[in-house]
């Protein structure tokens, strides 16, 4: 069936590096990519999507990026700031059958 | 405008009962999606309704039901609880089938004791 891996699983940086959460999907008919960010006893709130039909797309200090022939998507964070700590999901969809298929989750903390 | 609300909150019930979850997704949004998320399996999808009907469905039991209503609105059963159904229980709208943005309620969580 469908499946999302998501590395790394947890994530520490400095505040101000560049974080960068990868993951692969196996269903090759998959065409959308959102990422979302699900801070402590909330609800997962989306920070940026991806259609297959785009490579990259970028909104201020985060940025995503498709490779479609690898199956491989990734989520770029520069300059990251305490409050970019939380837990970042990814997932792909495949629109025909409307099932939204998540990664596992990485865990980002950014540390003052 | 109104995100999508799910109530209740926090619920909790015995090994064998049944509950029903309540979802009312954006204003305008057709589509009501459902997730299970666990600490040990993170966010699994239950499944999918568009238009009343069930689009999509999840490797989930015949435990766990669901329906929409004309209105968009939506609804999730499940009976006959076990202790592993505790969760916290997410839907998420969208404007429609195929649309994305998909924006998630704050969740149910159950807790089956």
């Amino acid at each position: 069936g469908e499946n999302v891996e998501q590395h790394p699983s947890t994530l520490s940086v400095q505040e101000g590096d560049s974080a960068v959460i990868k993951c692969t999907y196996s269903d090759s008919a998959s065409n959308y990519f959102p990422w979302y960010k699900q801070e402590l006893g909330k609800r997962p709130q989306l920070i940026i999507d991806i259609r297959s039909n785009v490579g990259e797309k970028k909104d201020q200090r985060i940025a995503v990026t498709l490779n479609k022939t690898a199956k491989h998507f990734s989520l770029h964070i520069t300059e990251t700031q305490p409050e970019d700590s939380a837990v970042y999901f990814c997932a792909a969809l495949n629109t025909g059958f409307q099932k939204l298929v998540f990664g596992t989750g990485t865990r980002l903390l950014v540390s003052p | 405008k109104a995100g999508v609300t799910q109530t209740p909150r926090y619920l909790i019930k015995t090994r064998g009962q049944q509950v029903t979850l309540s979802c009312s997704p954006i204003s305008g949004h057709r589509s009501v999606s459902w997730y299970q998320q666990t600490p040990g399996q993170g966010l699994q999808f239950l499944f999918e309704y568009f238009s009343e009907t069930q689009r999509n469905k999840g490797n989930f039991p015949g435990r766990f039901s669901g329906r929409q209503f004309s209105n968009s609105r939506s609804e999730m059963n499940v009976s006959t609880l076990e202790l592993g159904d505790s969760a916290l229980y997410l839907c998420a709208s969208s404007l429609a089938q195929g649309a994305g943005g998909y924006t998630f309620g704050s969740g149910t969580r159950l807790t089956v004791v």
